[in-house]
């Protein structure tokens, strides 16, 4: 049983540019959360996908966009990039959108710095 | 608006003692609530979830209680080891569509030998 895959690990991206960011989720899962953690907060809650429609959105503008794919990995595009985006961003599977029996998994993140 | 609160930001312990963390929440009745260990650089891990008919739940050394009339969940690692140093993130599901989970900032643990 595979895990969450995140990549890429590292990305540095300038002020105005655009970003995709992608997942591979836990084999079996068929739903995708992505979050958002800044230095020495919690993760906040960006969206969630369950068999590739929208399931939920956090407090994040609509320059945040995502996607889900037939085999359940999504992405995480963020346009028009600014200074306050820089954070890692981890995305979590599970089964279901009910919510999850044993917790999330989550990936190792993807680190994004803006500059 | 929903909140989480973990009181500690930081907790230092000695080796073998038992650490204990604590969650609170208000302007909500969470369904159940989850404990996460992060490391540094890492995504979190997911350790616990209990639900809000369950008054404690065990895992080897974990224990939580989770208390609805205090709106509070408590976090217990008993014979504490330094490999239990970690962040540690409690978190409850929040009031909307989907199953988006509302994080607390985190308890950071250091346990010295």
């Amino acid at each position: 049983e595979t895990g969450v895959t995140q990549s890429p690990t590292h990305l540095i991206k300038t002020r105005g540019q655009q970003v995709t960011l992608r997942c591979s989720s836990q084999s079996g899962h068929n739903t995708v959360s992505w979050y958002q953690q800044a230095l020495g907060q919690g993760p906040q809650f960006i969206f969630q996908y369950y068999r590739e429609e929208e399931n939920g959105r956090g407090n994040f503008p609509p320059r945040f966009s995502g996607l889900q794919f037939p085999n359940y990995s999504s992405e995480l595009n963020v346009n028009a990039l600014e200074l306050d985006d820089s954070a890692l961003y981890l995305c979590a599977s599970s089964l279901g959108n009910s919510g999850p029996r044993d917790g999330y998994t989550f990936g190792s993140g993807t680190r994004l710095t803006v500059v | 608006s929903q909140k989480i609160e973990q009181n500690s930001e930081a907790l230092n312990i000695q080796e073998g003692k038992t650490a204990t963390l604590t969650c609170n929440y208000t302007n909500y009745s969470p369904a159940y609530l989850q404990w996460y260990r992060q490391d540094p650089g890492r995504g979190p891990v997911f350790l616990l979830l209990i639900r809000e008919n369950e008054k404690e739940k065990r895992k080897e050394r974990l224990k939580v209680t989770f208390d609805t009339t205090l709106k509070q969940s408590l976090f217990h690692i008993t014979a504490s080891q330094p490999a239990d140093s970690a962040t540690y993130l409690c978190a409850l599901e929040a009031n909307q569509a989907g199953t988006a989970l509302i994080f607390g900032k985190g308890t950071t643990l250091s346990v010295s030998s």
